[in-house]
């Protein structure tokens, strides 16, 4: 059972806007620690697609974006495309643990 | 540009030791984190561990915590991962990343080795 909680699955036809949640609690992401989001296409590694919350590395599309509020975070991706397919993790900082935390991850399908 | 470039497959029998190396390049690398991320087959991220190279400080997960030794070798660029007994429940992908930050952002990673434990 991961730190942080996904949801195991969401959908969406090409062009809808789909979002991503992750639920912490008041020792990781609602201690002020920032959460960071990783997408993993199939049979490869993760790349970081969020940082700090709502930033966006170089090269990832404005299609998608983050945000923080008490002790969740959420992803979104607006004009869903077909190689969007992946799952996708969120991160953060857990005080308790003294450790990087994972959500359990999310697969995104696209119809 | 950061590159990570990680060993390849291992196939081993429980009770057997094991080190794999990801050697960075494209940065430098005693001023940066660097660390282990494990996914077990079909399953999602773990985070292992990081040391930092510039002064050979390390910190684990309490869920990996005197099961596995992170190390590095600054002369080469280099992080290793050890384990002294492997199990069958260490089969797994591991993923060496580059962190931003000691508690997170991990920005650059290795392609990933697979290392089968089996008898």
């Amino acid at each position: 059972q991961s730190v942080l909680t996904q949801p195991p699955s969401v959908s969406g036809a090409p062009g809808q806007r789909v979002t991503i949640s992750c639920t912490g609690s008041s020792s990781n992401i609602g201690a002020g620690h920032d959460v960071h989001w990783y997408q993993q296409l199939p049979g490869t590694a993760p790349k970081l697609l969020i940082y700090v919350n709502s930033n966006r590395p170089s090269g990832v599309p404005d299609r998608f974006s983050g945000s923080k509020s008490g002790t969740s975070a959420s992803l979104a991706i607006t004009g869903l495309q077909a190689d969007d397919e992946a799952d996708y993790f969120c991160q953060s900082y857990d005080s308790s643990l003294s450790a990087s935390v994972f959500g359990g991850g999310t697969k995104v399908t696209v119809l | 540009e950061v590159q990570l470039v990680q060993s390849g497959v291992e196939v081993k029998k429980p009770g057997e030791s094991l080190k794999i190396s990801c050697k960075a390049s494209g940065y430098s690398f005693t001023n940066y984190w660097i660390g282990w991320v494990r996914q077990k087959p079909g399953r999602g991220l773990e985070w292992m561990g990081i040391i930092y190279p510039g002064k050979s400080e390390t910190r684990y997960s309490p869920s990996f915590q005197g099961l596995v030794t992170i190390s590095a070798d600054k002369s080469i660029s280099t992080v290793y991962l050890q384990w002294g007994s492997l199990k069958a429940s260490d089969t797994a992908i591991y993923f060496c990343a580059r962190h931003a930050s000691p508690l997170g952002i991990l920005d650059s990673w290795g392609q990933g080795a697979l290392v089968t434990v089996s008898s």
